[in-house]
């Protein structure tokens, strides 16, 4: 059972927009930032949006942060079939001294 | 450009031990604290230890915990985990990261997978 909450499972058509969302505690995303990494099929993870919605360069405009309180969301818009992937939101952890993810989430394109 | 390269995994019985390492390359080594992190077969992302910039502090998951060392070599750019009394629960592509702070890691190796197995 991982710390962070996400849905196991999302999907929207090319061109829509969809949103992933990642519920915590006020010990994780209520005090610290939130970091979403990509992973695509047979890859390792990539730094998508840290610091709760910075995108770091490379990383398109249409994938954007925000979050409220002990919840997060990703949001992507303009959905493109190579967005098809898993998506992992993720906090740092000072009873771990580590970092803790959510579950992730398996976008699929339609 | 940055580069993590993870090596040194394989298939090992369950109660042995395996080291990986993770040769980093263009950038400064030495600046940034390191993460390994592994992934189950199927399942999602699981932190395994952290180790700051200059070794001078080390961190683990529970599941790591008194089995599992974090080390680096600061002159060899080179990260390593030494994993001992494996179980079957630690088969699993590790993965090694770079932090640029302590929850956000901007890099990450292609991985290594570990199978313990008899």
């Amino acid at each position: 059972q991982s710390v962070l909450t996400q849905p196991p499972s999302a999907s929207g058509t090319p061109g829509q927009r969809v949103t992933i969302s990642c519920s915590g505690s006020s010990s994780n995303i209520g005090s610290k930032t939130v970091i979403w990494y990509q992973q695509l099929p047979g890859t390792a993870p990539k730094l998508l949006i840290f610091n709760d919605n910075q995108r770091p360069s490379g990383v398109p405009d249409r994938f954007s942060g925000s979050k409220s309180g002990t919840s997060a969301s990703l949001a992507i818009s303009g959905l493109q079939s190579e967005d098809e992937a898993d998506y992992y939101c993720s906090t740092r952890d000072d009873s771990l001294n580590g970092v803790v993810f959510g579950g992730g989430t398996k976008l699929t394109v339609l | 450009q940055v580069q993590l390269v993870e090596s040194g995994g394989g298939v090992v019985q369950p109660g042995g031990s395996l080291r990986l390492s993770c040769a980093g390359s263009g950038f400064s080594f030495s600046t940034y604290g390191m993460h390994w992190i592994r992934q189950a077969p199927g399942k999602g992302l699981e932190w395994v230890a952290v180790i700051w910039h200059d070794g001078s502090n080390r961190y683990y998951a529970d599941s790591a915990k008194g089995r599992f060392t974090i080390s680096r070599d600061n002159s060899m750019n080179t990260l390593y985990l030494q994993m001992n009394n494996l179980r079957a629960e630690d088969t699993a592509v590790y993965y090694c990261a770079r932090s640029i702070s302590m929850g956000t890691l901007d890099h990450w190796g292609q991985g290594a997978v570990v199978t313990v197995s008899s």
